[in-house]
């Protein structure tokens, strides 16, 4: 059992498009983290939400409580954004942490 | 700019042995986690800690595992008997405030083999 899915799983993008990556989750939940791993796998933390959207330079997140579904979208895409991109949730009850699988991004110059 | 720090970057035990990984978080974070990724597969909570005990733990989280802040700086990972399904790479976190209300910042990750 997924408590979170994210789509796609792969993702290959020319330098410049505009990126859209989902996540839908099945908990009722107090957090979500967009997180991006690095090929050498370091993890960054690039947003945490509990409603609405946030922006941080070409990094837009978005997401949506009652549908229980956040969007990553990244703008003007740049090889340097090849990464896997991860959405993890933090379930309001039980306390528990929950991970997708990863959408694993290249974007290509 | 602060980071979280983890040792060893890469340890091989053999099946059996005991290992610790260390962990340095943030310094004026109170909130630390421990995660696990095999090779291929996604990212799993293990426990999380605060105020010198376990405030959260995962099912994987059984009894060949503790943590510990021995000091004012470190906290540790031990797995006490160690299985060839343990290998992985283990991340550690930490945040100021209680998670679901600040993010979490994570260390560059220990790769643990174990033949």
């Amino acid at each position: 059992k997924n408590e979170v899915e994210q789509s796609p799983q792969n993702l290959t993008a020319q330098e410049g498009e505009f990126i859209t990556i989902n996540c839908s989750y099945s908990v009722g939940i107090s957090a979500l983290h967009w997180l991006q791993q690095h090929p050498g796998g370091g993890i960054v933390s690039l947003f945490m939400l509990s409603s609405g959207k946030k922006k941080h330079g070409r990094l837009i997140a978005t997401i949506n409580i009652q549908e229980k579904h956040s969007s990553l979208h990244i703008t003007a895409s740049h090889p340097r954004d090849s990464a896997v991109y991860i959405c993890a949730v933090r379930s309001r009850t039980g306390n528990q942490f929950y991970f997708g699988t990863g959408t694993s991004l290249t974007v290509i110059p | 700019e602060p980071e979280v720090t983890q040792t060893p970057s890469h340890q091989v035990t053999q099946m059996g042995q005991e290992v610790i990984l260390r962990c340095v978080p943030i310094s004026n974070h109170l909130y630390f986690y421990w995660y696990r990724q095999i090779l291929g597969q996604k990212v799993e909570f293990l426990v999380s800690f605060y105020n010198n005990e376990i405030s959260e733990k995962s099912e994987i989280f059984d009894d060949q595992f503790s943590v510990e802040r021995p000091d004012g700086s470190n906290f540790t990972l031990k797995i006490r008997s160690t299985k060839l399904e343990d290998s992985a790479m283990y991340f550690c976190a930490s945040s100021e405030k209680r998670e679901g209300y600040n993010e979490q910042f994570f260390g560059p990750g220990t790769r643990l083999t174990v033949l």
